[in-house]
C-alpha cells in the first residue's frame, strides 16, 4: 500500500520561478489538504479539498494555488516563487471531509523546497 | 499566534526515564490528536481524544485531555532511543480545519 506519495523529494527553485508539488493518494480519501511546516511554527494548512472539485484556503493561502480534478492528485502551485516560501510541504488525506479532529490524517513524507 | 501552544519545545533524556510533554490553548476543543514525526517523514497519528478528563493508553504512553478541553499531555514511561521524534499535538479550528501546535522535539539518549 503505497498511501501518498509526494514529488519532488526535494528542489531548489530560483525566485520569480513556477514550480507544482505534486501529491497523489490511493486510498480513495475524500479530503486532501497541503502544508507547510517551517521551525517553531509547526505545520500550517496552505489549501484543502473536501472532495474531488471543490477547494479551500487555509491558515496561509498567499502566493499558493491548488486544484482537485480528480480524487487521487492534488497539486500545489506557486505561481512566482519567494524566498518565504522556503519550506518542508507536506500533503495530507482523510476518509472524511469534515477536516475535525476526530479524523485521522494520512501525511506523505514531504517535499523540502529551498527558493533563492 | 500560535492557537496551541506546546512545552517544552526541546527535551533530552536519558534511556530509561520518564518524560510529559504539554498542549495547551485557551481554546476549548471538540477533540485533540496527537501525532509523532520522525526526521524526513510527515506526521503520524498516535491518538485521539474526545471527552474531558479522558485518559488513553498506548504501551508505555499515555495520553490525558483536560477536564475543560482546551489542554492535553503526553507522558512517556520508560523512554527508549526509539521514541526519539518531534511530537505534535492538534486540535479543531474553527476557520483552518485542523490547527497543530509547533511541537516538542523528544530525543532519548541510550
Amino acid at each position: 500500500i503505497a498511501g501518498i506519495t509526494q514529488a519532488p523529494t526535494s528542489q531548489i527553485l530560483a525566485a520569480g520561478r513556477r514550480m507544482t508539488l505534486r501529491c497523489t493518494q490511493d486510498m480513495r480519501h475524500n479530503a486532501m489538504y497541503w502544508y507547510r511546516q517551517d521551525l517553531g511554527l509547526g505545520l500550517r494548512l496552505i489549501h484543502y479539498s473536501n472532495t474531488a472539485g471543490t477547494t479551500g484556503k487555509g491558515e496561509v493561502p498567499d502566493g499558493y494555488s491548488v486544484s482537485r480534478a480528480n480524487t487521487d492528485d492534488f497539486p500545489l502551485t506557486l505561481a512566482s516563487a519567494v524566498p518565504s516560501q522556503t519550506s518542508v510541504y507536506f500533503c495530507a488525506s482523510s476518509d472524511s471531509p469534515s477536516g475535525s479532529a476526530s479524523d485521522t490524517q494520512y501525511f506523505g513524507p514531504g517535499t523540502r523546497l529551498t527558493v533563492l | 499566534t500560535q492557537l496551541l501552544e506546546q512545552s517544552p519545545q526541546f527535551l533530552s533524556i536519558q534511556e530509561g526515564e520518564n518524560l510529559t510533554v504539554y498542549c495547551n490553548s485557551s481554546s476549548v476543543f471538540s477533540s485533540l490528536q496527537w501525532y509523532r514525526q520522525e526526521p524526513g517523514e510527515g506526521p503520524v497519528l498516535l491518538v485521539t481524544v474526545v471527552t474531558g478528563g479522558e485518559v488513553k493508553k498506548l504501551k508505555r504512553l499515555t495520553f490525558q485531555f483536560g477536564d475543560a478541553r482546551k489542554d492535553s499531555s503526553l507522558h512517556i514511561t520508560a523512554a527508549q532511543p526509539g521514541d526519539t521524534g518531534l511530537y505534535l499535538c492538534a486540535g479543531d479550528s474553527s476557520d483552518y480545519k485542523l490547527s497543530f501546535g509547533a511541537g516538542t522535539t523528544v530525543t532519548v539518549r541510550a
